[in-house]
C-alpha cells in the first residue's frame, strides 16, 4: 500500500512559469514532509521541507504548502528554470511506533522546464 | 570532506551469487537507509537503521540483509534470493538527534546487474 502518492509522473513547464509538484499521503503519522530533487544515475538532493504543524514553509524559488486536512502537500517553483528540470521526489517521516524516522517516497515527478 | 561514499559505482553479479554494497558516512549520523530504485516505482526503502546495532525492515526487506555494527557504515546484502536484484540503490543517513533537523543526505548510488 502506498502511503505517499505522486499521480502525475511527468510535468512540463515554460522558463519563468510557475511548476507546481503535487504530492498526497494516507497516513497521518507524519512529522516532516520533504521535497527532493534527482538527476538520473545520482543520489537525491534535498530542496526543502516543512513540519506537520506548519500549512507553509518558503526558501527562494521554492515554496512548499501542507494541507493536512485533504492530506495533501504541493511543491512550487518560481519562477522556473531549465536548471529546475530533473525528478522531484516528495517524502514523509514516520513520527513515532515502529515507523519512527521511516522515510517513505513518492514515486516521482519528472519536470521538464522549456527555454 | 563529510559525505556518504557508496562503493562500487557500478557492480555485476551472476545469478545465485551473494553480494554486498558498501554505504560509509563520515557525518557523524545515526540513522542509515536503504532504498532501490526502479523504473517509474521512486524509492523504495529496504532496510533502515536508527542507531548501532539495530535495524528495522522497510517495505521490500525480502532478500536482503545488512548490519550496523559501526555508526559509520551500513552494508547492504543482496542475497541470490531477491528475485530481482538489478537496480540502482541508494543509501542515506541522517542526524536524528538535531531536533527539527529533517534532511537525509544521499550517496551517489550503485547499479547493480545481474547477469
Amino acid at each position: 500500500d502506498q502511503q505517499v502518492k505522486q499521480n502525475s509522473p511527468s510535468l512540463s513547464v515554460q522558463e519563468g512559469r510557475i511548476s507546481i509538484l503535487n504530492c498526497d499521503y494516507t497516513n497521518s503519522m507524519f512529522d516532516y514532509f520533504l521535497w527532493y530533487k534527482k538527476y538520473p544515475a545520482e543520489g537525491p538532493t534535498f530542496l526543502i521541507s516543512i513540519s506537520s504543524i506548519k500549512d507553509k514553509n518558503e526558501d527562494g524559488r521554492f515554496t512548499v504548502f501542507l494541507n493536512k486536512s485533504a492530506k495533501h502537500l504541493s511543491l512550487h517553483i518560481v519562477p522556473s528554470q531549465p536548471g529546475d528540470s530533473a525528478v522531484y521526489f516528495c517524502a514523509a517521516r514516520g513520527a513515532g511506533g515502529t515507523s519512527y524516522g521511516k522515510l517513505t517516497f513518492g514515486q516521482g515527478t519528472i519536470l521538464t522546464v522549456h527555454p | 570532506d563529510g559525505g556518504i561514499t557508496q562503493s562500487p559505482k557500478y557492480l555485476f553479479r551472476k545469478e545465485g551469487q551473494n553480494v554486498t554494497l558498501s554505504c560509509e558516512q563520515n557525518l557523524n549520523h545515526d540513522a542509515m537507509y536503504w532504498y532501490r530504485q526502479d523504473p517509474g516505482q521512486g524509492l523504495r526503502l529496504i532496510y533502515y537503521s536508527q542507531i548501532v546495532n539495530d535495524f528495522q525492515k522497510g517495505d521490500i526487506a525480502e532478500g536482503y540483509s545488512v548490519s550496523r555494527e559501526k555508526k559509520e557504515s551500513f552494508p547492504l546484502t543482496v542475497t541470490s534470493a531477491q528475485k530481482n536484484p538489478t537496480a540502482f540503490y541508494l543509501c542515506a543517513s541522517r542526524n536524528r538527534r538535531d531536533i527539527g533537523n529533517t534532511e537525509a543526505f544521499f550517496g551517489q548510488g550503485t547499479r547493480l546487474t545481474v547477469v
